[in-house]
């Protein structure tokens, strides 16, 4: 069984400030990793994705995240946040041995203050 | 290039009734899969329909069911519907299986936001 934790349901930012949103994963067998942004009343867009080549992942939007195998987390990073970037944040995790099915967090949403 | 669509946007239903969305791929892809995102939480899989046949599911009862069609389009049918059933459903659609498993990576549509009064 696969599951992962996003610790904050909620993050506040100022606008140029970091953006640090976290993802814990638990798997018994090799991860992919997915961090996805849902806009208010849209779907899921795909920010990147980790699928066991590099650690260190780019993603759309000047996001970036990076696996961390020992601490089995894969955190979400933004250097300088945008008013465009409110959104909610979800990390998911599937393994080929999962079928490709998706196992999603709660979800964090971030509000950026002017 | 269109990406996933869904049909419809909006739907409201009352309790007791049964209904259908509709699902069409991303051109290219073959495998198509559901999941619920009731309010405030993260999606949660249904199912997965891969050749025309259930693949996956979730932990979602019988009243759930799906049929893809030889285009790889697919339908979400939920019968008898339930005060609980108001959520959000999205479907997503993966390219072309890889030799050796599925692709990993999924494409969502805008999902159909269904209420049941």
């Amino acid at each position: 069984a696969q599951s992962v934790t996003q610790l904050g349901s909620h993050v506040s930012v100022s606008e140029g400030a970091l953006v640090l949103l976290r993802c814990n994963y638990s798997s018994s067998v090799p991860p992919y990793l997915f961090w996805y942004v849902q806009y208010p009343n849209q779907g899921l867009q795909l920010l990147l994705k980790y699928t066991s080549a590099a650690t260190l992942v780019k993603g759309i939007n000047g996001f970036e995240a990076e696996f961390k195998k020992s601490e089995t987390s894969f955190h979400l990073t933004k250097p300088s946040a945008h008013m465009s970037d409110a959104a909610e944040y979800f990390c998911a995790v599937t393994a080929k041995a999962a079928g490709n099915k998706l196992t999603f967090g709660g979800g964090t949403r971030v509000l950026v203050k002017p | 290039d269109a990406g996933v669509t869904q049909s419809p946007t909006h739907l409201i239903k009352t309790r007791g009734q049964q209904v259908t969305l509709r699902c069409s791929p991303k051109s290219g892809h073959d495998t198509v899969s559901w999941y619920q995102q009731a309010l405030g939480q993260g999606p949660q899989f249904i199912f997965q329909y891969y050749e025309e046949e259930e693949r996956q599911r979730g932990n979602f009862p019988d009243r759930f069911s799906g049929h893809q069609f030889p285009n790889y389009s697919s339908e979400l049918n939920v019968n008898a519907l339930l005060l609980g059933d108001s959520a959000l459903y999205l479907c997503a659609s993966s390219p072309l299986a890889l030799a050796g498993g599925l692709h990993e990576t999924q494409y969502f549509g805008p999902g159909t936001r269904l209420l049941v009064l």
